[in-house]
Protein backbone atom coordinates (compact mmCIF):
# COMPACT_ATOMS: atom_id res chain seq x y z
CA UNK A 1 0.00 0.00 0.00
CA UNK A 2 1.29 3.18 -1.29
CA UNK A 3 1.74 5.98 1.45
CA UNK A 4 -0.49 8.82 0.33
CA UNK A 5 -2.57 7.89 -2.82
CA UNK A 6 -3.89 9.98 -5.22
CA UNK A 7 -6.15 10.36 -8.55
CA UNK A 8 -3.59 10.76 -10.87
CA UNK A 9 -6.80 12.43 -13.10
CA UNK A 10 -6.88 14.23 -14.92
CA UNK A 11 -9.63 15.82 -13.29
CA UNK A 12 -11.71 18.28 -15.49
CA UNK A 13 -14.16 20.64 -14.37
CA UNK A 14 -16.27 23.73 -15.62
CA UNK A 15 -15.30 27.70 -15.24
CA UNK A 16 -17.09 28.34 -11.84
CA UNK A 17 -17.94 24.49 -10.66
CA UNK A 18 -16.51 23.43 -7.46
CA UNK A 19 -13.39 20.59 -8.21
CA UNK A 20 -13.17 18.09 -5.61
CA UNK A 21 -9.76 16.56 -4.81
CA UNK A 22 -9.29 13.49 -2.74
CA UNK A 23 -6.40 11.95 -0.78
CA UNK A 24 -5.67 9.15 1.67
CA UNK A 25 -2.91 8.06 3.84
CA UNK A 26 -1.73 4.72 5.50
CA UNK A 27 0.20 6.06 8.81
CA UNK A 28 -2.02 6.34 10.90
CA UNK A 29 0.39 8.84 13.45
CA UNK A 30 0.07 11.24 10.81
CA UNK A 31 -0.71 14.83 12.28
CA UNK A 32 0.51 17.73 9.67
CA UNK A 33 -1.38 17.70 6.24
CA UNK A 34 -0.37 19.95 3.54
CA UNK A 35 -2.35 20.76 -0.36
CA UNK A 36 0.35 22.13 -2.81
CA UNK A 37 -0.43 23.17 -5.97
CA UNK A 38 2.22 22.66 -9.08
CA UNK A 39 1.77 24.66 -12.40
CA UNK A 40 3.61 22.36 -15.71
CA UNK A 41 7.54 22.96 -15.34
CA UNK A 42 7.00 24.79 -11.94
CA UNK A 43 7.73 23.95 -8.26
CA UNK A 44 5.16 23.23 -6.03
CA UNK A 45 3.41 26.20 -4.31
CA UNK A 46 1.79 25.76 -0.86
CA UNK A 47 -2.09 26.72 -1.03
CA UNK A 48 -3.55 25.08 2.35
CA UNK A 49 -2.66 23.04 5.64
CA UNK A 50 -4.52 21.20 8.10
CA UNK A 51 -3.61 19.76 11.17
CA UNK A 52 -6.88 19.10 12.82
CA UNK A 53 -10.29 17.18 12.16
CA UNK A 54 -13.22 19.15 10.42
CA UNK A 55 -12.96 21.92 7.46
CA UNK A 56 -10.41 24.92 7.25
CA UNK A 57 -11.43 27.33 4.99
CA UNK A 58 -9.42 30.45 2.75
CA UNK A 59 -10.80 31.87 0.35
CA UNK A 60 -12.41 29.77 -2.17
CA UNK A 61 -10.33 26.87 -0.96
CA UNK A 62 -11.86 24.53 1.54
CA UNK A 63 -9.28 21.77 3.45
CA UNK A 64 -11.43 18.56 5.01
CA UNK A 65 -10.04 15.92 7.19
CA UNK A 66 -11.14 12.96 8.75
CA UNK A 67 -8.35 10.89 11.01
CA UNK A 68 -10.43 7.99 11.47
CA UNK A 69 -10.95 7.72 7.88
CA UNK A 70 -7.30 8.91 6.89
CA UNK A 71 -9.11 11.12 4.04
CA UNK A 72 -8.05 14.53 3.21
CA UNK A 73 -9.55 16.54 0.76
CA UNK A 74 -9.28 20.02 -0.89
CA UNK A 75 -12.46 21.94 -2.40
CA UNK A 76 -11.88 24.50 -4.85
CA UNK A 77 -15.35 26.74 -5.21
CA UNK A 78 -15.73 28.62 -8.30
CA UNK A 79 -13.33 27.41 -10.23
CA UNK A 80 -11.00 29.08 -12.52
CA UNK A 81 -9.01 28.23 -15.97
CA UNK A 82 -6.01 29.65 -14.01
CA UNK A 83 -6.46 26.74 -11.39
CA UNK A 84 -5.26 24.33 -14.05
CA UNK A 85 -2.69 22.79 -12.36
CA UNK A 86 -1.60 19.57 -10.63
CA UNK A 87 -2.35 19.53 -6.59
CA UNK A 88 -0.27 17.61 -4.29
CA UNK A 89 -1.10 15.88 -1.08
CA UNK A 90 1.68 15.77 1.52
CA UNK A 91 1.48 14.46 5.10
CA UNK A 92 4.01 14.60 7.48
CA UNK A 93 3.33 12.34 10.34
CA UNK A 94 4.82 11.45 13.91
CA UNK A 95 8.27 12.33 14.77
CA UNK A 96 8.76 12.54 10.96
CA UNK A 97 9.89 15.57 9.88
CA UNK A 98 9.95 14.66 6.24
CA UNK A 99 6.79 15.67 3.78
CA UNK A 100 5.76 12.39 1.98
CA UNK A 101 3.81 13.56 -1.36
CA UNK A 102 1.12 11.70 -3.36
CA UNK A 103 1.59 11.48 -6.96
CA UNK A 104 -0.72 14.31 -7.41
CA UNK A 105 -4.07 14.91 -9.39
CA UNK A 106 -4.30 17.24 -12.83
CA UNK A 107 -6.87 19.47 -12.31
CA UNK A 108 -8.15 21.21 -15.70
CA UNK A 109 -10.98 23.76 -15.93
CA UNK A 110 -12.60 24.54 -18.84
CA UNK A 111 -13.48 28.37 -20.18
CA UNK B 1 10.26 39.62 1.57
CA UNK B 2 12.82 37.31 0.00
CA UNK B 3 11.54 33.39 -1.12
CA UNK B 4 13.36 30.21 -1.77
CA UNK B 5 16.03 30.78 -4.12
CA UNK B 6 18.04 27.95 -5.43
CA UNK B 7 20.94 27.96 -7.80
CA UNK B 8 21.78 26.65 -11.04
CA UNK B 9 18.25 26.59 -12.24
CA UNK B 10 19.10 24.33 -15.20
CA UNK B 11 22.38 22.10 -15.02
CA UNK B 12 23.24 19.50 -17.86
CA UNK B 13 26.00 16.68 -16.63
CA UNK B 14 27.42 13.67 -17.99
CA UNK B 15 27.55 10.48 -16.16
CA UNK B 16 30.28 9.67 -13.39
CA UNK B 17 30.22 13.61 -13.06
CA UNK B 18 29.82 15.26 -9.26
CA UNK B 19 27.27 17.87 -8.89
CA UNK B 20 26.41 20.64 -6.19
CA UNK B 21 23.29 22.22 -6.16
CA UNK B 22 22.80 25.67 -3.73
CA UNK B 23 19.67 27.29 -1.78
CA UNK B 24 19.17 30.34 0.17
CA UNK B 25 15.85 29.87 2.66
CA UNK B 26 13.49 32.07 3.11
CA UNK B 27 13.98 34.70 5.15
CA UNK B 28 13.74 34.27 9.22
CA UNK B 29 13.73 30.37 7.97
CA UNK B 30 16.57 27.82 9.50
CA UNK B 31 15.65 24.51 8.44
CA UNK B 32 16.31 23.19 4.61
CA UNK B 33 14.32 20.06 3.70
CA UNK B 34 15.85 18.30 -0.10
CA UNK B 35 14.01 16.78 -2.52
CA UNK B 36 14.00 14.73 -5.83
CA UNK B 37 11.02 15.10 -8.35
CA UNK B 38 11.57 12.65 -11.50
CA UNK B 39 8.53 13.54 -14.12
CA UNK B 40 4.97 12.81 -13.34
CA UNK B 41 6.10 11.85 -9.49
CA UNK B 42 5.41 13.45 -6.51
CA UNK B 43 8.47 15.35 -5.08
CA UNK B 44 10.91 12.24 -2.92
CA UNK B 45 12.45 13.37 0.79
CA UNK B 46 16.32 13.16 0.18
CA UNK B 47 17.13 14.80 3.59
CA UNK B 48 16.92 17.82 6.45
CA UNK B 49 19.48 19.95 8.03
CA UNK B 50 18.69 21.53 11.45
CA UNK B 51 21.23 24.07 13.45
CA UNK B 52 24.11 22.31 10.46
CA UNK B 53 23.18 18.59 11.10
CA UNK B 54 20.99 16.34 8.95
CA UNK B 55 18.47 15.60 11.41
CA UNK B 56 16.66 12.86 8.46
CA UNK B 57 17.27 11.25 5.47
CA UNK B 58 15.02 9.57 2.96
CA UNK B 59 16.35 6.52 0.88
CA UNK B 60 18.62 7.44 -0.88
CA UNK B 61 22.20 6.21 -1.69
CA UNK B 62 25.49 7.60 -0.25
CA UNK B 63 26.23 9.38 -2.84
CA UNK B 64 24.15 11.72 -2.08
CA UNK B 65 25.52 14.41 0.66
CA UNK B 66 24.23 17.52 2.12
CA UNK B 67 25.80 20.73 4.11
CA UNK B 68 24.20 23.51 5.95
CA UNK B 69 26.13 26.60 6.66
CA UNK B 70 25.79 28.90 10.07
CA UNK B 71 23.73 31.52 7.83
CA UNK B 72 21.26 28.38 7.00
CA UNK B 73 21.85 28.31 3.68
CA UNK B 74 21.93 24.80 1.87
CA UNK B 75 24.57 22.32 -0.53
CA UNK B 76 22.90 19.34 -1.89
CA UNK B 77 25.94 17.06 -3.59
CA UNK B 78 25.52 14.23 -6.00
CA UNK B 79 28.61 12.19 -6.89
CA UNK B 80 28.83 9.25 -9.40
CA UNK B 81 25.83 11.06 -11.53
CA UNK B 82 23.71 8.31 -13.33
CA UNK B 83 20.90 9.34 -15.71
CA UNK B 84 18.54 7.81 -13.49
CA UNK B 85 19.13 11.40 -11.06
CA UNK B 86 17.91 13.02 -13.84
CA UNK B 87 15.22 15.19 -12.15
CA UNK B 88 14.28 18.49 -10.53
CA UNK B 89 15.83 19.11 -7.04
CA UNK B 90 13.68 20.89 -5.05
CA UNK B 91 14.71 22.76 -1.81
CA UNK B 92 12.21 23.55 0.61
CA UNK B 93 12.61 25.89 3.97
CA UNK B 94 10.65 26.09 7.04
CA UNK B 95 10.66 27.85 10.55
CA UNK B 96 12.03 26.21 13.88
CA UNK B 97 12.21 22.85 14.92
CA UNK B 98 8.91 21.60 14.73
CA UNK B 99 7.42 19.50 12.91
CA UNK B 100 4.20 21.28 12.16
CA UNK B 101 5.94 23.98 10.07
CA UNK B 102 4.72 24.42 6.59
CA UNK B 103 7.49 23.98 3.55
CA UNK B 104 8.06 26.43 0.97
CA UNK B 105 10.13 25.59 -1.91
CA UNK B 106 12.31 27.22 -4.23
CA UNK B 107 11.81 27.15 -7.63
CA UNK B 108 14.03 24.27 -8.05
CA UNK B 109 17.43 23.24 -9.83
CA UNK B 110 16.08 21.04 -13.23
CA UNK B 111 19.45 18.15 -13.45
CA UNK B 112 19.78 16.40 -16.82
CA UNK B 113 22.11 13.58 -17.28
CA UNK B 114 23.38 12.74 -20.56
Amino acid sequence: QKEVEQNSGPLSVPEGAIASLNCTYSDRGSQSFFWYRQYSGKSPELIMFIYSNGDKEDGRFTAQLNKASQYVSLLIRDSQPSDSATYLCAVKGGSNYKLTFGKGTLLTVNP
Amino acid sequence: DAGVTQSPTHLIKTRGQQVTLRCSPKSGHDTVSWYQQALGQGPQFIFQYYEEEERQRGNFPDRFSGHQFPNYSSELNVNALLLGDSALYLCASSSGPSIDQPQHFGDGTRLSIL
